[in-house]
């Protein structure tokens, strides 16, 4: 069965102190691994797209990375202002089939 | 302005009544989702639209109706509300079929009591 596993469920860290979410997964067809970033009342707010194995992406004090069973979201030095909850999501299938598959999130706040 | 639009942003109902709630996007994405979203159980998929003729079932369609009026208006529609489709309701879209990442409305907030 398809799956999409983020931990911890939730995280709390000082200014500065850097850490990882993970984001385990089971999917056939693996076609692309998002990240997404949603705030309290908002729509998730795309971040990274992940096609392969090795491949890595950055964004200010965000870092994601990919190998064939899991992803890494590393925040580094991270500020107040990044306290959100951070979203996983897989797309797999074949060829007119493909789905989104999300996992429950991690709830990042980030004390000053 | 939003680049994906949903209204309302809050509703409060009764059971038993008809909803609609309605997403525009001026992406020019032809692609098209409807997701509710509750504690512990992520985003799971409504139904979903890849253009105007074409739409589909997602997991949890049971008790939703769509139409997708144009290419870029998308509403999702609560024949007969009960009290556990109480949930966050996001509209999203998509850039062709593959390893394109959706972009989400910022939700319609739904009770029903």
């Amino acid at each position: 069965e398809d799956q999409v596993t983020q931990s911890p469920e939730a995280l709390r860290l000082q200014e500065g102190e850097s850490s990882s979410l993970n984001c385990s997964y089971t999917v056939s067809g693996l076609r692309g691994l998002f990240w997404y970033r949603q705030d309290p009342g908002k729509g998730p707010e795309f971040l990274f797209t992940l096609y392969s194995a090795g491949e890595e992406k950055e964004k200010e004090r965000l870092k994601a990375t990919l190998t064939k069973k899991e992803s890494f979201l590393h925040i580094t030095a991270p500020k107040p202002e990044d306290s959100a909850t951070y979203l996983c999501a897989v797309q797999r299938g074949t060829s007119g089939t493909y789905k989104y598959i999300f996992g429950t999130g991690t709830r990042l706040k980030v004390l000053a | 302005d939003a680049d994906v639009t949903q209204t309302p942003r809050n509703r409060i109902t009764k059971t038993g009544k008809r909803i609609m709630l309605e997403c525009s996007q001026t992406k020019g994405h032809d692609r098209m989702y409807w997701y509710r979203q509750d504690p512990g159980l992520g985003l799971r998929l409504i139904y979903y639209s890849f253009d105007v003729k074409d739409i589909n079932k997602g997991e949890i369609s049971d008790g939703y109706s769509v139409s997708r009026q144009a290419q870029a208006k998308f509403s999702l529609s609560l024949e007969s509300a009960i009290p556990n489709q109480t949930a966050l309701y996001f509209c999203a879209t998509s850039d062709g079929p593959v390893n394109q990442p959706q972009h989400f409305g910022d939700g319609t907030r739904l009770s029903i009591l």
